[in-house]
């Protein structure tokens, strides 16, 4: 079955400081990954995604993040973090059957300190 | 230009009653979803909709029916609500196959 881990419940970060956010999924094929990032009171935005191609894929706001397969991990990444950044992110992998549902993991909570 | 919306925002109701919450794209999209939101923030699937077919159906209680008029709407109507179905309630669209799928900015429903 498909499934998806973010090990991390919180982080918090100095802002200026790196980030990373892990993700690792559990799926038969290479499958569809996203990350996308929930303001409080807010809707999901799309950060990035990875179909297939270059392992490393660039997203908005300045974050990237890493596919690698023999890992089974999809890692979200941001050189330099802005106190805007505080937010919920969500890792998610798209089904590749016919109902590209979207498997969520539970989400890490970003917190930056000034 | 609002691409997905909700309405209402906020629902407050009692146990027992029936209520709708609304969702349309203005996307072009195929594809529409209902996902659910509990109180720890895990997000999961509820429904999806394909050009108004039903395409997933995922072991959600037969008080939960979703019906869409067109490809752009996709409505929620619950029956004989529960404290447990309070929740954040969210629509998502998508074009037809394994895009990124766009969401709402979501429903609070609060059963008291």
């Amino acid at each position: 079955a498909q499934s998806v881990t973010q090990p991390d419940i919180h982080i918090t970060v100095s802002e200026g400081a790196s980030l990373e956010l892990r993700c690792n999924y559990s799926y038969g094929a290479t499958p569809y990954l996203f990350w996308y990032v929930q303001s409080p009171g807010q809707g999901l935005q799309l950060l990035l995604k990875y179909f297939s191609g270059d392992t490393l894929v660039q997203g908005i706001k300045g974050f990237e993040a890493e596919f690698k397969r023999s890992q089974s991990s999809f890692n979200l990444r941001k050189p330099s973090v802005h106190w805007s950044d505080a937010a919920e992110y969500f890792c998610a992998v798209g089904a590749r059957d016919s109902s590209y549902k979207l498997i969520f993991g539970s989400g890490t909570r970003l917190l930056v300190r000034p | 230009d609002t691409a997905v919306s909700q309405t209402p925002k906020y629902l407050v109701t009692q146990m027992g009653n029936d209520k709708s919450i609304k969702c349309e794209q203005n996307l072009g999209h195929d594809t529409m979803y209902w996902y659910k939101q509990d109180s720890k923030k895990f997000l999961k699937i509820m429904f999806s909709y394909n050009n108004k077919e039903l395409i997933i159906n995922e072991t959600v209680p037969n008080r939960f029916s979703p019906k869409s008029p067109d490809k752009a709407h996709l409505n929620l109507h619950i029956n004989s609500l529960e404290l447990g179905d309070s929740a954040v309630y969210f629509c998502a669209s998508s074009p037809a196959g394994p895009y990124e799928q766009y969401f709402g900015p979501g429903t609070r429903l609060t059963v008291t």
